[in-house]
């Protein structure tokens, strides 16, 4: 089976800092890789798609990229909303694997 | 405006079933693969089931393989998880969730809380 290892786990920050989250993969794997945002109390929110495209209406601070084992979610200008968990996730037909998370955190 | 509710959680003694109810709205729903994800409480996301939009195939976690099964009526536009033999560790919040080409999901529910506890 494949994991999905997320790092770091917990990310000190502070607003208008560039953030890189890491996504790795126990084995290479295709680019339908998801990344989602979760804030205390809600639902999960997708924001990047196939591993680059960026969810309609996401702001386009928001990005990702990557292949092979390895994918990473960045935040090029960190704002106050954007404090929260955030999640991989990678799909193979037909199953889903979540990262384990990576909480941003006031710094 | 695309929608997903679910309901039908609640408290539940361990060996007991629930069956949790997903009402999509503002979309197609015949027309879209459906999950159901969870979360127990201070964890992390699990996926748990899958369904086709209309040829019946599922697919589901090892975690809840033969205690848990998911279907679907498109006439009513309504998502199911049936839920027997629960465990502790079945305590979560439970999400339907919009499946999309290339396996992202694109619209969640808000959840429904199932505590099971004696």
């Amino acid at each position: 089976d494949i994991q999905m290892t997320q790092s770091p786990s917990t990310l000190s920050a502070s607003v208008g800092d560039r953030v890189t989250i890491t996504c790795r993969a126990s084995q290479s794997i295709d680019r339908y890789l998801a990344w989602y945002q979760q804030k205390p109390g809600k639902a999960p929110k997708v924001l990047i798609y196939q591993a680059s495209s960026l969810e309609s209406g996401v702001p386009s601070r928001f990005s990702g990229s990557g292949s092979g084992t390895e994918f990473t979610l960045t935040i090029s200008s960190l704002q106050p909303d954007d404090f929260a968990i955030y999640y991989c996730q990678y799909y193979y037909p037909y199953f889903w694997v979540f990262g384990q998370g990576t909480k941003v955190e006031v710094k | 405006e695309e929608q997903l509710v679910e309901s039908g959680g609640g408290l539940v003694q361990p060996g007991g079933s629930l069956r949790l109810s997903c009402a999509a709205s503002g979309f197609t729903f015949r027309s879209y693969e459906m999950n159901w994800v969870r979360q127990a409480p201070g964890r992390g996301l699990e996926w748990l089931l899958y369904i086709h939009s209309g040829d019946g195939t599922t697919s589901h976690a090892d975690s809840v393989k033969g205690r848990f099964s998911i279907s679907r009526d498109n006439a009513e536009n309504s998502l199911f998880l049936q839920m027997n033999s629960l465990r502790a560790e079945d305590t979560a919040i439970y999400y339907c969730a919009r499946v999309r080409w290339g396996g992202h999901m694109d619209v969640w529910g808000k959840g429904t809380t199932v505590i099971v506890s004696s």
